[in-house]
């Protein structure tokens, strides 16, 4: 069983499409989170959710939107692509209030836009 | 804000021998943890070890362990009897005391690439 999973793991697309990339975590987990990978493999918090309430939000532009239905899920929906988006963006989740609480991430959605 | 540095964007190491990474970071808080993860060609993230910032005692993974100076705001990660599977990125990240709420993002560093020489 996939804790963290993320689909799809790879999308090519021309520029100025609107694409979305899912996530879900199956372990009970009440905080999830986006983060980016550029080509320099440079890893970067994008945004943070807990329980379905935006959290953090680190300087991205408005053409990312997460959005978390529920405290399982959360969606990257990105408009009007740009060549600059092409990265690997990973989706994780961890328990807030815990302790020792460990981020575990998903498997990475490759995208390359065109 | 936290930062978190390291200084060797490669190394390579003979299979079955031992290589150190190193690690240091800046950051005011005193409470916070430490984490190593290990990124493969399939670019999957996967937790190699964790140490809470509290605990004097390094932890340790199998052949995973680390040297935590907190004086010094170094973490250093060892693998010992190194393997041809071990070969990767491996990243230092720091996370803020978790009851800093609203922060409980992971600062990554920049990476360190190991090449296992068969």
């Amino acid at each position: 069983d996939t804790a963290v999973s993320q689909t799809p793991k790879y999308l090519v697309t021309q520029m100025g499409n609107d694409k979305s990339i899912k996530c879900e975590q199956n372990l009970g987990h009440d905080t999830m989170y986006w983060y980016k990978q550029d080509s320099k493999k440079f890893l970067k918090i994008m945004f943070s959710y807990n329980n379905k309430e935006l959290i953090i939000n680190e300087t991205v532009p408005n053409r990312f939107s997460p959005k978390s239905p529920d405290k399982a899920h959360l969606n990257l929906h990105i408009n009007s692509l740009e060549l600059g988006d092409s990265a690997v963006y990973f989706c994780a989740s961890s328990l807030q209030v815990m302790w020792g609480n460990t981020i575990y991430f998903g498997e990475g959605s490759w995208l390359t836009v065109v | 804000a936290q930062t978190v540095t390291q200084s060797q964007p490669e190394m390579s190491v003979q299979e079955a021998e031992t290589v150190t990474l190193s690690c240091t970071y800046d950051t005011s808080e005193s409470d916070y943890y430490l984490f190593w993860y290990k990124q493969p060609p399939s670019r999957q993230m996967i937790l190699v070890i964790r140490q809470e910032a509290y605990k004097q005692q390094n932890a340790t993974e199998n052949r995973f362990s680390v040297n935590f100076q907190k004086a010094a705001k170094s973490f250093s990660l060892k693998i010992s009897d190194s393997q041809l599977g071990d070969a990767a990125m491996y990243f230092c990240a720091y996370r803020s005391d978790p009851s800093n709420f609203g922060n409980e993002k992971l600062t990554f560093g920049t990476g360190t690439r190991l090449t296992i020489i068969p």
